[in-house]
């Protein structure tokens, strides 16, 4: 069974502040979303990386895809309470059949203002 | 186009009773999804449809629920009886392609008595 581990879990920081989540795998996925959720609300995406190492940006938000692409992260830099939420990735298996992505569990974000 | 729509968005009901969630997916998108959404376990795939075929229900919990996709723009999905254990929040979602960009719905949120 292919899974995502999300951490942290839970994270409260001060407006302003910079932070970092991880999304990690034992399994290589041939791509990684990040998607996030308000209350209330469906998940809604943010960004697919592909390739191993890259790097995108999404205004203060900076995602990574690992080398090995088994792991990505997301960078807040100046963290606002827009950015309050649940943040989930999901992986697409390579080289198999399915068309499903499979998601992690989130780390849910709460900024303070 | 506005976007997945779900119905109904909240559904209390007794132990026992019959619950039908409804999902009408965005036009032209070609999968569909059903997810349940619980604090402890995350968003987990229960079922999902190509092309209005279902591939994969290996996540259906048990034989008390069924999801059905008579056409390209509507899908169900059954519970009968409903249980207490299954108080969660239900997402459809859809995408152009397997493994794309998945666009969810606001959710039906259920509470079983």
């Amino acid at each position: 069974t292919q899974l995502l581990e999300q951490s942290p879990q839970f994270l409260s920081i001060q407006e302003g502040e910079n932070l970092t989540v991880y999304c990690n795998s034992s399994s290589v996925f041939s791509s990684l979303q990040w998607y996030r959720q308000e209350p209330g609300e469906g998940p809604v995406l943010l960004v697919t990386v592909v390739t191993g190492g890259e790097v995108k940006k999404l205004k203060r938000l900076t995602f990574q895809f690992g080398d090995a692409r088994k792991d990505s992260s997301l960078h807040i830099t100046a963290a606002q309470p827009g950015d309050t939420g649940l943040y989930l990735c999901a992986g697409g298996t390579p080289m198999n059949r399915d068309d499903k992505i499979i998601f992690g569990k989130g780390t849910r974000l709460h900024i303070l203002p | 186009d506005a976007g997945v729509i779900q119905s109904p968005r909240h559904e209390v009901t007794e132990m026992g009773q019959e619950v039908t969630l409804r999902c009408k997916p965005i036009s032209g998108h070609d999968y569909l999804f059903w997810y349940r959404q619980t604090m402890m376990r995350g968003l987990e795939l229960l079922i999902y449809f190509n092309n209005n075929v279902p591939i994969d229900d290996s996540g259906m919990p048990e034989d008390r629920f069924s999801a059905k996709m008579p056409n390209a723009s509507f899908s169900t999905l059954k519970i009968q009886p409903s249980e207490p254990r299954d108080s969660a929040v239900y997402f459809c979602a859809s995408s152009l392609g397997g493994g794309n960009e998945q666009f969810f719905g606001p959710g039906t949120r259920l509470t079983v008595l």
